[in-house]
């Protein structure tokens, strides 16, 4: 069965650090982009970063940008978010998402894990 | 960043009916709109990609249609299934954005 197991939420003081992992399995990890998406209590989606097979392409929205650092480990099969300076308006459930390997579309998505940023 | 706006909000529908949300883009995306299905408290999942293709395991009950800058998705009748949020998705650029939703409510 194809699927996607987030962990490392938790609540988190501002200004702190923590990092997301998404462990993949069903699939050849090695072959697919992958993407973070996130969804504030409430709220819409969000797309939050992608990355590609061999991390030599990342791409960030702007408000993350130089804050969060997405990256992946082929031989765990292991997608990470290493989210630093964390703001309140970070807090959101993440999802793992795959991006279907001929469409670019969000094929696959993890249950998510729930990120609380409060002092 | 390419905006997404879908209307309505939100949706009240009974069951049978024909539901109708539309998506308009800031700019040319070309055909490269998805739309998701989002229910409470779990992941959204995939229903349409180019615009018009229905994943494999959707029912024929949904449909894409694109016009220039306007996507619309369509539900031929409504199932108790499918009372749930909608979100279409640009993914013209590596910059993703999503649609801020549209809630199908019982009416």
């Amino acid at each position: 069965e194809v699927q996607l197991v987030e962990s490392g939420g938790g609540l988190f003081q501002p200004g702190g650090s923590l990092r997301l992992s998404c462990a993949a399995s069903g699939f050849t990890f090695s072959n697919f982009w992958m993407a973070w998406v996130r969804q504030a209590p409430g709220k819409g989606l969000e797309w939050v970063a992608t990355i590609n097979q061999d991390e030599s392409e990342k791409y960030y929205m702007d408000s993350v940008k130089g804050r969060f650092t997405v990256s992946r480990d082929n031989g765990k099969n292991s997608l990470y978010l290493q989210m630093n300076s964390l703001r309140a308006e970070d807090t959101a459930v993440y999802y793992c998402v795959r991006e279907h390997i001929l469409y670019y579309v969000f094929d696959i998505w993890g249950r998510g894990t729930m990120v609380t940023i409060s002092s | 960043d390419i905006q997404m706006t879908q209307s309505p909000s939100t949706l009240s529908a009974s069951v049978g009916d024909r539901v109708t949300i539309t998506c308009r883009a800031s700019q040319s995306v070309s055909n490269w709109l998805a739309w998701y299905q989002q229910k409470p408290g779990k992941a959204p999942k995939l229903l349409i990609y180019e615009a018009s293709s229905l994943k494999t395991g959707v029912p024929s009950r949904f449909s894409g249609s694109a016009s220039g800058t306007e996507f619309t998705l369509t539900i031929s009748s409504l199932q108790p299934d499918d009372f749930a949020t909608y979100y279409c998705q640009q993914y013209s650029t590596f910059w993703k954005t999503f649609g801020q939703g549209t809630k199908v409510e019982i009416k």
